[in-house]
């Protein structure tokens, strides 16, 4: 069965520390990317990445900052955790450029930042 | 502006109640259309692509169609278990590989 791994489900940080989410994919994806999910705001792109060593910045790049030295890995930092950054985060990758199959999402980190 | 719509925000139905969730879109060229369900605290899970007008693809109790401006879910005879948030995104075809998505419709089944 195809996966997207996401390391913490829970995450409590301090303001002010810096955070790193991994992501981890076995399907040999082109593409990943990073998510934030908020009620009532949706699905907002954070970051994304179509290569190693690749990436793009979303509608919401600010705060953050990606890394993906290997195809099956893309981690988000958050430089800074600031409380406006408690969050759902969903990690997704898919393949190539047409997305016959969609994104395929990990099952998402609940980040707390106190 | 590139622009997805979903109504309604959430949905209550009896079991067996069939309905329709609705997704209206706005992009300069459509390259797919998409439907995803998700659980509480889970990613979303692919369901269905659909490209061009006309087209319709099922899975169980959901039938998802298309038109140049909206797809509907329909959702047939439901059970609680169809319980959760459905959300609709597209591609437009100028992006390899951005999409679009909707805020969601929340849908309760009722027993």
């Amino acid at each position: 069965d195809v996966k997207v791994t996401q390391s913490s489900r829970y995450l409590v940080k301090r303001t002010g520390e810096k955070v790193f989410l991994e992501c981890v994919q076995d399907m040999d994806h082109e593409n990943m990317f990073w998510y934030r999910q908020d009620p009532g705001l949706g699905l907002r792109l954070i970051y994304f990445s179509y290569d190693v060593k690749m990436k793009e910045k979303g509608d919401i790049p600010e705060g953050y900052s990606v890394s993906r030295e290997k195809k099956e890995r893309f981690s988000l930092i958050l430089e800074s955790a600031s409380t406006n950054q408690t969050s759902m985060y969903l990690c997704a990758s898919s393949v190539g450029s047409l997305i016959n199959y969609g994104y395929t999402f990990g099952s998402g980190t609940r980040l707390t930042v106190v | 502006e590139d622009q997805v719509t979903q109504s309604p925000e959430a949905l209550r139905l009896q079991e067996g109640e069939s309905s329709s969730l609705n997704c209206s879109y706005t992009v300069s060229g459509l390259r797919g259309l998409f439907w995803y369900r998700q659980d509480p605290g889970k990613g979303p899970e692919f369901l269905f692509t659909l490209y061009s007008a006309g087209e319709e693809k099922e899975k169980e109790r959901l039938k998802a169609t298309l038109t140049k401006k909206e797809s509907f879910l329909h959702i047939t005879a439901p059970k609680p278990e169809d319980s959760a948030t459905y959300l609709c995104a597209v591609q437009a075809m100028d992006s390899n590989y951005q999409l679009i998505w909707g805020a969601g419709t929340k849908l309760i089944i009722k027993p």
